[in-house]
C-alpha cells in the first residue's frame, strides 16, 4: 500500500533559523507529492507540490525536491518566521480513478521570536 | 470566490445518536473527498465522489458510515449510532477534476465531532 512517514515532532526554532522537515514515502505506482500546512484556527491548505522525479516545488520561501532514488520529499526553508508556526503534513496521491491523498502524521513547528 | 464550507463546525453527540455532516464544495468542482482526522494524526481517506457517483468508499470504517452527493454538489456524511471512537475532525475537500493526482484539493475547515 501507500504510506508517508514524517519525522517526529514537535519542532521549535528561533526566528531566522534553517528548517528541514523530513518526509519519506512508499507507493505502488508513481505518486505526486505534496506539502500541506494548517495554520492555527485554519483549514488545510496546499503549500507546494511536485509531480515527477527531480521536480522542485516552492512557495513562500519553502522548497521540496522529489527524490525518487531516496523516496523522499523533504521540506526546507532558509529562514523561518514566527508566522510559519503551523502543522505541516506531507502527502502523496496516485493518478487514476481516485486521486485520494495519503497523509503523514504531521509535525508541529513553533517559531519563537 | 467562496471556498469549501462545512457545517456544523462543532457537533457534540451522545453515544448512540445519529449525526449528519454537510459539505458545500467549490462550485463546479467535480471531485469531492471526505477525510477523518483523529487528534494528533494526519487526515485519513474515507470516501470519494465524482459528481454524484460514489466511486470509492473503501475508507469508511464501518457500515454505520454513509455518504451521499445526490445532485453532484452538496455532500452529506452520516454516522449512525455514534461511538466514542468516531470522535474526530471530519474534513471535506473538493477538486476541479478527477483522476489526475496533480490537481489541488481544497479543504474545508472541518467539523469537529465529539461523542460523549
Amino acid at each position: 500500500g501507500n504510506s508517508v512517514t514524517q519525522m517526529e515532532g514537535p519542532v521549535t526554532l528561533s526566528e531566522e533559523a534553517f528548517l528541514t522537515i523530513n518526509c519519506t514515502y512508499t507507493a505502488t505506482g508513481y505518486p505526486s507529492l505534496f506539502w500541506y500546512v494548517q495554520y492555527p484556527g485554519e483549514g488545510l491548505q496546499l503549500l507546494l507540490k511536485a509531480t515527477k522525479a527531480d521536480d522542485k516545488g516552492s512557495n513562500k520561501g519553502f522548497e521540496a525536491t522529489y527524490r525518487k532514488e531516496t523516496t523522499s520529499f523533504h521540506l526546507e526553508k532558509g529562514s523561518v518566521q514566527v508566522s510559519d508556526s503551523a502543522v505541516y503534513f506531507c502527502a502523496l496521491s496516485i493518478a487514476g480513478a481516485n486521486s485520494k491523498l495519503t497523509f503523514g502524521k504531521g509535525i508541529t513547528l513553533s517559531v519563537r521570536p | 470566490g467562496a471556498g469549501v464550507s462545512q457545517s456544523p463546525r462543532y457537533k457534540v453527540a451522545k453515544r448512540g445518536q445519529d449525526v449528519a455532516l454537510r459539505c458545500d464544495p467549490i462550485s463546479g468542482h467535480v471531485s469531492l473527498f471526505w477525510y477523518q482526522q483523529a487528534l494528533g494524526q494526519g487526515p485519513e481517506f474515507l470516501t470519494y465522489f465524482q459528481n454524484e457517483a460514489q466511486l470509492d468508499k473503501s475508507g469508511l470504517p464501518s457500515d454505520r458510515f454513509f455518504a451521499e452527493r445526490p445532485e453532484g454538489s452538496v455532500s452529506t456524511l452520516k454516522i449512525q449510532r455514534t461511538q466514542q471512537e468516531d470522535s474526530a475532525v471530519y474534513l471535506c475537500a473538493s477538486s476541479v477534476s478527477s483522476g489526475t493526482s496533480s490537481y489541488e484539493q481544497y479543504f474545508g475547515p472541518g467539523t469537529r465531532l465529539t461523542v460523549t
